[in-house]
């Protein structure tokens, strides 16, 4: 299977407390992406970060890549407990089948 | 943004039935559709790729047979899932590929078949 790793599956946090998920992936990518699913629902495209970046923040998101370690994390500072979800990094492969191929998520509960 | 609509939301039926999910892009033109199916709390699972006017492009393991794609226009890709068993009972993801290579997706479509 192409599908990228993330750890942890799943993360318990307190409200104002950072959330740090990391991803994994296994081929050349043109960009990561990371996205948030309420449970239940679509997804929403929270950030994404060209190979030719190294750290990408975006409100109180921050994304870091290393593309020698095949690597991503998302940091989400001063938690609420709206973040609450599940959340997926995405690669964009290189080559002629290029295609979005998801990592196996982390559900982050945060609590008041 | 690029909106991407799922129809049904939900959808049960009889085991042995087909249904079809429509998955629209109401304000741009997608010439690329993707549709992926995700259990409960997993992933998003890439079942095929549609292009506009020619044959969908299966995942391995995906049963092109059951599971037809079809994408008739710009802006409408369906997917039928054909003699449907309990073991296809899912959570349904289109999403559709605009300007720059972004990707849009729809809310989704629970499939229950009993």
């Amino acid at each position: 299977s192409q599908q990228g790793e993330e750890d942890p599956q799943a993360l318990s946090i307190q409200e104002g407390e950072n959330a740090t998920m990391n991803c994994s992936y296994k081929t050349s990518i043109n960009n990561l992406q990371w996205y948030r699913q309420n449970s239940g629902r679509g997804l929403v495209h929270l950030i994404l970060i060209r190979s030719n970046e190294r750290e990408k923040h975006s409100g109180r998101l921050r994304v870091t890549l290393d593309t020698s370690k095949k690597s991503s994390s998302l940091l989400i500072t001063a938690s609420r407990a709206a973040d609450t979800a599940s959340y997926f990094c995405a690669s964009w492969n290189t080559g002629t089948a290029s295609k979005l191929t998801f990592g196996t998520g982390t559900r982050l509960q945060v609590t008041l | 943004g690029a909106v991407v609509s799922q129809h049904p939301s939900w959808v049960i039926c009889k085991s042995g039935t087909s249904v079809k999910i429509e998955c629209r892009s109401l304000d741009f033109q997608a010439t690329t559709m993707f549709w992926y199916r995700q259990f409960p709390k997993q992933s998003l699972m890439l079942m095929a790729t549609s292009n506009e006017g020619s044959k969908a492009t299966y995942e391995q393991g995906v049963e092109k047979d059951k599971f037809l794609i079809n994408h008739a226009s710009l802006t409408l890709s369906t997917l039928t899932v054909t003699s449907a068993h309990p073991e296809d009972s899912s959570f349904y993801i289109c999403s559709a590929r605009g300007g720059q290579g972004r990707q849009f997706f729809g809310p989704g479509t629970r499939l229950t078949v009993l």
